[in-house]
């Protein structure tokens, strides 16, 4: 049984570094094709790719957002993270994180129940 | 960035045929996926690839499309069918989604 779970600090301040943690079970990011993705979804509105990491440790980013994420893994905890510096209030989302299967096509098969952070002076 | 872009909303009967609609602005070849999305929860994958069944998705719920123009169909529609329905390519870097179509029973 595949789950996902992240975490947060639930608020912060403009300019500080957003910090996330998705804790998974099910599969092992050790394993050929697997990987994790960060969605995020601001209240009432669509979905934003953010980043994947891979298996390998191949890691890519949304363009648009590329010089303030870092993404990174943990494979012997089963965690992925994802961190965004000098955030905003724009950054004020609800945060998922989701496994990723390489195929001719990727897509998100598994998604966490996402972690809301707020970015507020 | 290849745009996604999706009706808003649409009402049905329950018992009815929908179809849910997703242009491309570029071709994503089979590149599209279809997620649905209950007030208050995370995403759920439907359909993968354009016309592939996720397991444990009732057959009630089918896709199909290739390049710019793809469907969502739901036959027949359920009252627990009332979400949020998001198409997502993965074809041309970087992945991106539609803003989504709510779909609601009348």
């Amino acid at each position: 049984q595949v789950t996902l779970k992240e975490s947060g600090p639930g608020i912060l301040q403009p300019s500080q570094t957003l910090s996330l943690t998705c804790t998974f079970s099910g599969f092992s990011l050790s394993t050929y094709g697997m990987g994790v993705g960060w969605i995020r979804q601001p209240s009432g509105k669509g979905l934003e790719w953010l980043a994947n990491i891979w298996w390998d440790d191949d890691k890519y980013y949304n363009p648009s957002l590329k010089n303030r994420l870092t993404i990174s893994k943990d494979t012997s905890n089963n965690q992925a993270f994802l961190k965004i510096t000098n955030v905003d209030t724009a950054d004020t989302a609800t945060y998922y994180c989701a496994r990723i299967t390489m195929g001719i096509t990727t897509y998100f098969d598994y998604w966490g129940q996402g972690v809301m952070v707020t970015v507020s002076s | 960035d290849t745009v996604l872009t999706q009706s808003p909303a649409l009402a049905v009967s329950p018992g009815e045929r929908v179809t849910i609609s997703c242009r491309a602005s570029e071709s994503v070849s089979t590149g599209m996926h279809w997620y649905q999305q209950k007030p208050g929860q995370q995403p759920k994958l439907l359909i993968y690839g354009a016309s592939n069944l996720e397991s444990g998705v009732p057959a009630r719920f089918s896709g199909s499309g290739s390049g710019t123009d793809f469907t969502l169909t739901i036959d027949p529609v359920e009252a627990d069918d009332t979400a949020t329905y998001f198409c997502q390519q993965s074809w041309n870097d970087p992945p991106t989604f539609g803003a989504g179509t709510k779909l609601e029973l009348k």
